[in-house]
């Protein structure tokens, strides 16, 4: 079954930019959502296909992907941007059938320090 | 405004089968690629996803789950109704719907309910 792999956890200066990483074999031609968690709340998206933000997420959060690898990056973090991060993605469960299912990653814990 | 509620039992007991439903309103799920997702989220652990019901009455399941879950869907009443069998204790978690929009070829979810905490428990 399809994995994606996120570091359990990332720190970083408030100002400083932090950099999530989802890893995944092909993610590149998938299309990688993000999902923010503050403790307490339901997930709210923050990037989807791949780099575009819904409206009310603020341009410091931008989504890319390369080879293997999706990135969330968050440009001068706040302490108010201290959440749990997931990725997601769309993937085939059966090329006969052409099933497919929903992908989560295991999270990404941010803390500003 | 789109806004989704889950409600339904609290405590099950093992082998006892889970019925929650999701209503929600400023969508309508007769809307051609509008879809509905589960979602759920051990206390402490990471999301896991459940399964999703498209406007069509197209439906896709977590394969590891696939056996225990039916999602079905109300529009009169603008709900989604999922069921899962056999819960365990391990199926402990807050169990969470999620808004699919018609723009999104490969799923997301842009909104969410607040969720609810279903404890399995003898």
């Amino acid at each position: 079954s399809y994995v994606l792999t996120q570091p359990p956890s990332v720190s970083v200066a408030p100002g400083q930019t932090a950099r999530i990483t989802c890893g995944g074999n092909d993610i590149e031609i998938k299309s990688v959502h993000w999902y923010q968690q503050r403790p307490g709340q339901a997930p709210v998206l923050v990037v989807y296909d791949g780099r575009d933000r819904p409206s009310g997420i603020p341009e410091r959060f931008s989504g890319s992907t390369s080879e293997n690898t999706a990135t969330l990056a968050i440009s001068r973090v706040e302490a108010g941007d201290e959440a749990d991060y997931y990725c997601q993605v769309w993937e085939t469960t059966s090329h006969r059938s052409g099933d497919r299912h929903v992908v989560f990653g295991g999270g990404t814990k941010l803390t500003v320090l | 405004q789109i806004t989704l509620k889950e409600s339904g039992p609290t405590l099950v007991k093992p082998t006892q089968t889970l019925t929650l439903t999701c209503t929600f309103s400023g969508f309508s799920l007769t809307t051609s690629g509008v879809a509905v997702g589960w979602i759920r989220q051990p206390p402490g652990k990471a999301l896991e996803w459940l399964g999703i019901i498209y406007w069509d009455d197209d439906k896709r399941y977590s394969p590891s789950l696939k056996s225990r879950l039916t999602i079905t869907k109300d529009t009169s009443k603008n709900q989604v109704v999922l069921k899962m069998t056999n819960m365990e204790p391990v199926d402990t978690a807050t169990y969470m719907c999620g808004h699919t929009p018609l723009s999104s070829p490969e799923p997301y979810f842009d909104s969410w309910g607040q969720g609810t905490l279903v404890t399995v428990s003898s």
